[in-house]
């Protein structure tokens, strides 16, 4: 599975648009981009995932660029309850795949 | 609809005792993979467990063994604990290799905290 580059951290004022950038440069063509939100010692939260077309959900929006070597989920008003680490992930379509999950992205929303 | 479960939420134990987490899949899912999860760091994949097989392993010693039972929970054993298996251990189940109709989005359970003393 192809590795991703996010920031380390990045802060959000509440009731702002929340935008996470990810890096995947060298994406396979049959891969898709997956993103998890892992909330302090709890389960990590499956949030949105795409492969070449724009998605969004009621939790989030995800953007992935015409070469498909970078994307950004936008969480549209962010709230406190958005505080949590991000995980950007590409993996393959395949029910065998694992998850590699890399260091995330720590989000803060302030009020 | 339930979610995936896992049991215990927290375990103590000392260095050297055999340990036992289950794992309870979301409804309609067949495929469960566990993942451990140190302070600080993303979860690392253990195994995956499909049609009570192990489908796939990560960089994990033979200490770390599993099971599926024909109504497709798991369980993970760890044998012989160090300091060092004391994480946060990650249930995550997802539809199998017979629906491919889909992609095979991992749900995760909310974790077993376990502490080696």
């Amino acid at each position: 599975d192809a590795k991703t580059t996010q920031p380390t951290s990045m802060d959000c004022a509440e009731g702002r648009a929340a935008n996470l950038p990810c890096n995947h440069s060298t994406i396979s063509g049959n891969e898709y981009v997956y993103w998890y939100r892992q909330i302090h010692s709890q389960g990590p939260q499956y949030i949105i995932h795409g492969l070449k077309n724009n998605e969004t959900n009621e939790m989030a929006s995800l953007i992935i660029t015409e070469d498909r070597k970078s994307s950004t989920l936008i969480l549209p008003h962010a709230t406190l309850r958005d505080t949590a680490v991000y995980y950007c992930i590409v993996r393959s379509y395949s029910s065998a795949s694992k998850i590699i999950f890399g260091s995330g992205t720590r989000l803060s929303i302030r009020p | 609809d339930a979610g995936v479960t896992q049991s215990p939420t927290h375990l103590i134990k000392t260095r050297g005792q055999q340990v036992t987490l289950r794992c309870s899949p979301k409804s309609g899912h067949d495929t469960v993979s566990w993942y451990q999860q140190a302070l600080g760091q993303g979860p690392q994949f253990i195994f995956q467990y499909y049609e009570e097989e192990e489908r796939q392993r990560g960089n994990f010693p033979d200490r770390f063994s599993g099971h599926q039972f024909p109504n497709y929970s798991s369980e993970l054993n760890v044998n012989a604990l160090l300091l060092g298996d004391s994480a946060l251990y990650l249930c995550a189940s997802s539809r199998g290799l017979r629906d491919r109709g889909n992609t095979d989005t991992q749900y995760f359970g909310p974790g077993t905290r376990l502490t080696v003393l």
